[in-house]
């Protein structure tokens, strides 16, 4: 079975730094990779994905991601984070094999922003 | 991208009784949309697939007969939680995921906040 680790329940940073948020995922073949940003009390939106090719993925709102095979890692970055970037983040996986396409969620990371 | 238009968005009930939950997809057909219940500060954890003109498909532990879901269309989907109690209470949020491919985003509703009194 795969899962998703994302480290770090809550990350404050200050209106212009680096943003770091971190997913780790188990599979034995490596799976499609997804964030997804959630507002307060709205569903999820895609921030960008990864499925083949380039590793390095730019997103919405600036954001941009890497898929690392040797470290099985997805770590999603900005960087220059701004207020409108508080919200809480999922990293998801779902498998490339055959199989089912539901989505794998990691427990999320609450992203604070400074001013 | 897909539209999921989910309703109510938020809803007050007494315990005992049962609130309908909408899940439309506005502008393509979709055969399967997924039911995910998520808990205050917690991650999205799957429900049930609802498979249009069949029986969903239930998460291991999820009582079907309490979360009752029919997928009578293309466009619509319903979760029913019947005799609902203060447990119940939860953000629940439907999703759709157009192509049916592993490599293909999905699209969310905006959820709806049960809170059961």
């Amino acid at each position: 079975a795969q899962s998703v680790t994302q480290l770090g329940s809550h990350v404050s940073v200050s209106e212009g730094a680096l943003v770091l948020l971190r997913c780790n995922y188990s599979s034995s073949v490596p799976p499609y990779l997804f964030w997804y940003v959630q507002y307060p009390n709205q569903g999820l939106q895609l921030l960008l994905k990864y499925t083949t090719g380039a590793t390095l993925v730019k997103g919405i709102n600036g954001f941009e991601a890497e898929f690392k095979k040797s470290e099985t890692s997805f770590h999603l970055t900005k960087p220059s984070a701004h207020m409108s970037d508080a919200a809480e983040y999922f990293c998801a996986v779902t498998p490339s094999g055959a199989g089912s396409y539901q989505l794998t969620f990691g427990k999320g990371t609450k992203l604070s922003v400074i001013p | 991208g897909a539209v999921v238009s989910q309703h109510p968005s938020w809803v007050i009930c007494k315990s005992g009784t049962s609130v309908k939950i909408e899940c439309r997809s506005l502008d393509f057909q979709a055969t399967t949309m997924f039911w995910y219940r998520q808990f205050p500060k917690q991650s999205l954890m799957l429900m049930a697939t609802s498979n249009e003109g069949s029986k969903a498909t239930y998460e291991q532990g999820v009582e079907k007969d309490k979360f009752l879901i029919n997928h009578a269309s293309l466009t619509l989907s319903t979760l029913t939680v019947t005799s609902a109690h203060p447990e119940d209470s939860s953000f629940y949020i439907c999703s759709v995921r157009p192509g049916q491919l592993m490599n293909t985003e999905a699209f969310f509703g905006q959820g709806t906040r049960l809170t059961v009194v």
